[in-house]
């Protein structure tokens, strides 16, 4: 059964310090979200894409946090420089299309900020 | 703005018994779609089940149930015969189909599965 992949599933780094986690979809799924779940809480979109374009970034801290999908794949999420309030678990989800579609869930990566 | 709240931060159920686990939303629009996820402690979160805003039936997947009420907006997750593995986070979402279609998520609820 196809999954959604993301490295590292932890990471530990210090403050002030650049993080970028990885993600790579389901084969095939246009649709991309990245969400940060902070411990505790429900999960939170930070960026949507539809192939390789931003649908919605509105959530984004863009002052230190970027992301990218170039060839509508894979993407990347970076954080620069991290902050102590930036320690949660970083999900990566794909789906066919933006629709009604169910959205499945990579295994996350725990990131604590020290 | 979209809302989900889920009141019950923990529930306990005993083996082999029904639990529900609340979710109400708040929407001004027609068209979305209420989904249930499970997230077990290893972090990953695990589809369920969904529930259209149009679907006359209640959705349902083996053990797991959407009692969907649409005046009152609400879509609670109903669970038989409930097992040890049950034992997670539960999440509520909705997606409006309009605009860019982004999912909002509750807060949760810890379900704990007594033997």
């Amino acid at each position: 059964e196809a999954e959604v992949a993301q490295s590292p599933r932890y990471k530990i780094t210090e403050k002030s310090q650049a993080v970028a986690f990885w993600c790579d979809p389901i084969s095939g799924h246009a649709t991309l979200y990245w969400y940060r779940q902070i411990l505790g809480q429900g999960p939170e979109l930070l960026v949507q894409f539809q192939d390789e374009s931003v649908v919605d970034d509105s959530q984004l801290p863009k002052d230190r946090f970027s992301a990218e999908r170039l060839k509508g794949v894979d993407s990347t999420l970076k954080i620069q420089p991290a902050e102590l309030g930036d320690s949660a678990m970083y999900l990566c989800a794909s789906a066919r299309g933006p629709g009604q579609d169910e959205q499945y869930f990579g295994p996350g990566t725990r990131l604590t900020v020290t | 703005a979209q809302k989900i709240t889920q009141t019950q931060p923990g529930m306990f159920v005993q083996e082999k018994e029904a639990v529900t686990l609340d979710c109400t939303y708040d929407t001004s629009d027609q068209s979305y779609g209420l989904f249930w996820y499970k997230q077990p402690s290893s972090g990953e979160m695990i589809f369920l089940i969904y529930q259209g805003s149009y679907d006359e039936q209640n959705a349902t997947e083996g053990r797991y149930s959407l009692n969907f009420q649409k005046a009152r907006k609400s879509a609670n997750l109903v669970i038989s015969a409930s097992q040890l593995g049950d034992s997670a986070m539960y999440f509520c979402a909705m997606r409006e189909l309009g605009g860019n279609n982004d999912m909002r998520f509750g807060a949760g609820t810890r379900l704990t599965v007594k033997p």
